[in-house]
């Protein structure tokens, strides 16, 4: 059974870099066949894709257009983890953050997910 | 720009049957996926290529397509369905991305 466990600061300030990290057990993060995503929810974007990580031999990302000149999304094979990290952050990016696989048949399972709040 | 669109909420009576609906350009080339949310919960699987149902999800949940409409359908609703329902699907039209439905509250009456 995959599991996903997730940490990171619940508080972050503006302008600062939201940094949260996705615990993967029950698979790798090496998988050839799927990939490691972030997704964010709130009030008001909803449920909001921000981008991926896989390996097909190589290291490969996507990211979202909204957030495409400020993300980052990396494995760490070491610790079968991988992690975002969101520059610049405003009270915008204030959401519920989730850690997701998708293996081909959809997003399953997801983290816990991680309330980020950027305030002052 | 690809979006999926939902109704905001859907009521239905316990034993009935609830239909979500979810409309967007490229839902004839792309599969869709449902997902249940529960309050303070994470979002779960419970449809993935339309039609299928993972190991766990009731039987009673079930997804059809039809043109660039995806549908889930639960029959038998019980109390326990409520919740928020997602749609995602995906664009490669210029580059990959998901896209996820603004969601459907269920009202159990």
């Amino acid at each position: 059974q995959v599991q996903l466990l997730q940490s990171g600061p619940g508080l972050v300030k503006p302008s600062q870099t939201l940094s949260l990290t996705c615990a993967i057990s029950g698979d790798s993060v090496s998988s050839n066949n799927v990939a490691w995503n972030w997704v964010r929810q709130s009030p008001s974007r909803g449920l909001e894709w921000l981008g991926r990580t896989y390996y097909r031999s190589k290291w490969y990302n996507d990211y979202a257009v909204s957030v495409k000149s400020r993300i980052a999304i990396n494995p760490d094979t070491s610790k079968n983890q991988f992690s975002l990290q969101l520059n610049s952050v405003t009270p915008e990016d204030t959401a519920v953050y989730y850690c997701a696989r998708d293996f081909n048949y959809g997003f399953d399972p997801w983290g816990q997910g991680t309330l980020v709040t950027v305030s002052s | 720009s690809f979006e999926l669109t939902q109704p905001p909420s859907v009521s239905v009576s316990p034993g009935q049957t609830a239909r979500i609906t979810c409309s967007g350009d490229s839902l004839p080339k792309q599969y869709a996926y449902w997902y249940q949310q529960k309050a303070g919960q994470a979002p779960v699987l419970v449809i993935y290529k339309d039609t299928e149902r993972p190991s766990g999800i009731p039987e009673r949940f079930s997804g059809s397509s039809s043109g660039t409409i995806v549908t889930l359908t639960i029959r038998g609703v019980q109390a326990e369905d409520e919740a928020d329902y997602y749609c995602q699907s995906g664009d490669r039209s210029d580059s990959y991305r998901d896209v996820f439905g603004g969601g459907t509250k269920l009202t159990v009456l």
